[in-house]
């Protein structure tokens, strides 16, 4: 079953409305969670690491007022966009990962949700 | 800074031909690497990773992957392909050595297989 899930996987949204999409960590808990965007025909671009209890770390280029996140809980981190446009219309995919001494980092990505702006 | 390097856009091949796709990082530390495929409107699946130990990687599908740490590379290889491996092939890696380690994806190459 999945590790990590996403929800939702579709949301279409009107142009400057807000939009949140949601992140859980099912098998463990995650203190850090990574938002990723994806345009079609694009590699994952990633965007923010989501940190639990603190401010999200965003990558350059991505504005940390319309890409709100929110990691409050060890399983839970919520990725708003805010005043959404169409040209914020890609596929966003969470991850989470596990690390051991033995095998290094394990990741487990959210099934991904495609956003819509209209 | 960390950084994956894909430098094949677009490979077309005919079946049965080999493949090989070249992966470049960028960091001197930890460092975990990864190759990920994607089907037409699918999800990234895992072909295979490196964290430590042989440097020579088997993953699914009958794919391999060679670490050479002198020239930051993990370059993906299949010595036959067939038109089902059409897809999209990402290089990842992980550095650090943690949880908190950021992940992140080359652009990408389309391979395209010729029936």
């Amino acid at each position: 079953g999945a590790v990590v899930s996403q929800h939702p996987s579709w949301v279409i949204c009107k142009s400057g409305t807000s939009v949140k999409i949601e992140c859980r960590s099912l098998d463990f808990q995650a203190t850090t969670m990574f938002w990723y965007r994806q345009f079609p025909k694009q590699s994952l671009m990633l965007m923010a690491t989501s940190n639990e209890g603190s401010k999200a770390t965003y990558e350059q280029g991505v504005e940390k007022d319309k890409f709100l996140i929110n990691h409050a809980s060890l399983t839970l981190s919520t990725l708003t966009v805010t005043s959404a446009h169409p040209e914020d219309s890609s596929f966003y995919i969470c991850s989470a990962s596990w690390y051991s001494t033995a095998s290094g980092n394990t990741i487990y990505f959210g099934e991904g949700s495609w956003l819509t702006v209209v | 800074a960390q950084s994956v390097s894909q430098h094949n856009h677009h490979v077309i091949l005919s079946e049965a031909a080999s493949l090989e796709l070249g992966c470049n990082y960028s960091y001197g530390g930890t460092v975990n690497l990864f190759w990920y495929v994607q089907y037409p409107g699918q999800h990234l699946q895992l072909l295979l990773k490196y964290f430590s130990g042989d440097p020579l990687v088997k993953g699914i599908k009958g794919f391999e992957a060679e670490f050479i740490k002198s020239k930051f590379s993990f370059n993906l290889r299949k010595p036959s392909v067939q038109w089902s491996d059409t897809a999209e092939y990402f290089c990842a890696s992980a550095s650090g050595g943690s949880s908190a380690s950021k992940i992140i994806f080359g652009s990408g190459t389309r391979l395209s297989i010729r029936p």
